[in-house]
């Protein structure tokens, strides 16, 4: 079945550090990509997206970009704030039927020091 | 607009009891999806539901567990004689017809205990 694998968390940065959190996934089609955000106390939100081969998701200085040859859809952000502290959530979903089910990783808490 | 709302927030039950979560989706959304998440683990599909249909109850556990999202009122998951096993966190997200690529919205989630 479908899979989501992140990276191991915590992770501890200062803050306008680079960051990256890993994820790769395995399918059984041709899935969508999609990156939440969870801050503390609040439900997950959908940070950013991607469709196809190729596409990058961008928001609030966060990019992923969706890779089919290494199947991977690492996220990115080149400086980051003390605000960006939350749990992060690879995820994907499978279009051939049932693209509202959503597989997850089990998500990496990112820790932003001033 | 408010957001999917879930209560209550966090739920002690002992072995045995019944745990009812509630959530109500985001306005003018019909179709509801419940996840769990167990310790050091993903979200996991359970159920997704519209207005008095379940669409589809795959990841559901085939005992103790129900879901229903009635006409009027919020979406109901019930656990019934719960076990620790079933400690985790449990959300429910909303969407318009999913069939339109639309995303889902994630309420803040319920904590169950069971001790």
């Amino acid at each position: 079945g479908d899979s989501v694998t992140q990276m191991e968390g915590p992770v501890t940065l200062s803050e306008e550090a680079f960051l990256t959190i890993n994820c790769t996934y395995t399918a059984t089609g041709y899935p969508s990509l999609f990156w939440y955000v969870q801050y503390p106390g609040e439900g997950l939100q959908l940070l950013l997206k991607a469709t196809k081969a190729d596409d990058k998701g961008s928001n609030k200085g966060f990019e992923a970009t969706y890779r089919k040859e290494t199947t991977s859809f690492h996220l990115e952000k080149g400086s980051v704030q003390v605000s960006d502290s939350a749990v992060y959530f690879c995820a994907l979903s499978d279009p051939g039927g049932s693209n509202y089910k959503l597989t997850f990783g089990k998500g990496t808490l990112l820790t932003v020091n001033p | 607009n408010a957001g999917v709302m879930q209560n209550p927030r966090h739920l002690v039950r002992r072995r045995g009891q019944e745990a009812r979560l509630r959530c109500s989706p985001m306005k003018g959304h019909s179709h509801v999806y419940w996840y769990r998440q167990l310790p050091e683990e993903g979200l996991k599909f359970m159920v997704y539901l519209q207005k008095e249909n379940i669409i589809d109850e795959s990841g559901m556990p085939k005992e103790r567990f129900s879901a229903e999202f009635p006409k009027e009122g919020p979406s109901i998951l019930r656990i019934q004689q719960v076990v620790r096993g079933d400690s985790a966190a449990y959300f429910c997200a909303s969407s318009p017809d999913p069939r339109d690529g639309y995303e889902q919205y994630f309420g803040p989630g319920t904590r169950l205990t069971v001790t």
